[in-house]
């Protein structure tokens, strides 16, 4: 078990449909990221909120879309993907500040297939 | 560009220490090691950190070189449960920047 936790585990969607990935943690964290891992590839930077504020776009395609209701949670909405789209997408959190290094903390990710 | 070199697999024998090597020969002064795993099916798991001194915890040890160019993680009694993909990552942590991931050594325990 990790102190992240992410919803659903597994997703299903056709290339027409919106859904949203949640991810969630307690710990207090003020900075909160999304990965979007490959298989068999490294885990590759999407978003960071710092602050619930977005802080980081790394040139994601708009077909993806984050928001950050509250320092607990950060969604992901999905909509009108690719198949090469299908990835496992990962949520981490840490603490943010000067002088603060503060490891991230994943979560186990949601494995997203696109149809 | 990758900022971290690390060969793409290992093997170790069960109960011995593992040592994986990792290059980082364009580190900047501000920037620190950071090692993470990543058991099959699960999300990349903190193991250690460091700047210029050895640091040890309860997973883990890392040792890194006089000229900062390149450190070592130490698995002093590896089990089975250490087969992952372990990613070595520069950064200089603090803000809420991200890590950037290399390829990472698979290390395979071997019974």
């Amino acid at each position: 078990d990790t102190e992240v936790t992410q919803t659903p585990k597994h997703l299903v969607m056709g290339m027409t449909n919106k859904k949203s990935l949640k991810c969630e943690q307690h710990m207090g964290h003020r900075a909160m990221y999304w990965y979007k891992q490959k298989a068999k590839k490294p885990p590759e930077l999407m978003f960071v909120y710092s602050y619930e504020k977005l802080s980081i776009n790394e040139s994601v395609p708009s077909r993806f879309s984050p928001e950050c209701p509250n320092s607990s949670l950060l969604n992901l909405h999905l909509h009108a993907l690719q198949p090469e789209d299908s990835a496992l997408y990962l949520c981490a959190s840490s603490q943010v500040g000067q002088g603060v290094h503060s490891p991230l903390h994943f979560g186990n990710g949601t494995r997203l297939t696109v149809t | 560009d990758a900022k971290t070199t690390q060969p793409p697999s290992m093997d170790c024998a069960e109960g011995r220490a593992a040592n994986l090597p990792c290059n980082h020969s364009t580190i900047s002064g501000n920037e620190y090691v950071y090692w993470y795993r990543q058991i099959h099916s699960q999300g990349p798991q903190y193991i250690i950190h460091g700047l210029k001194n050895n640091e040890t915890n309860e997973m883990a040890s890392l040792i890194i070189t006089e000229d900062r160019k390149s450190s070592t993680l130490i698995l002093p009694h590896a089990t089975l449960r250490d087969t992952a993909v372990y990613y070595c990552i520069v950064g200089e942590g603090g803000g809420a920047d991200g890590l950037t991931f290399g390829k990472g050594t698979h290390l395979i325990i071997q019974p």
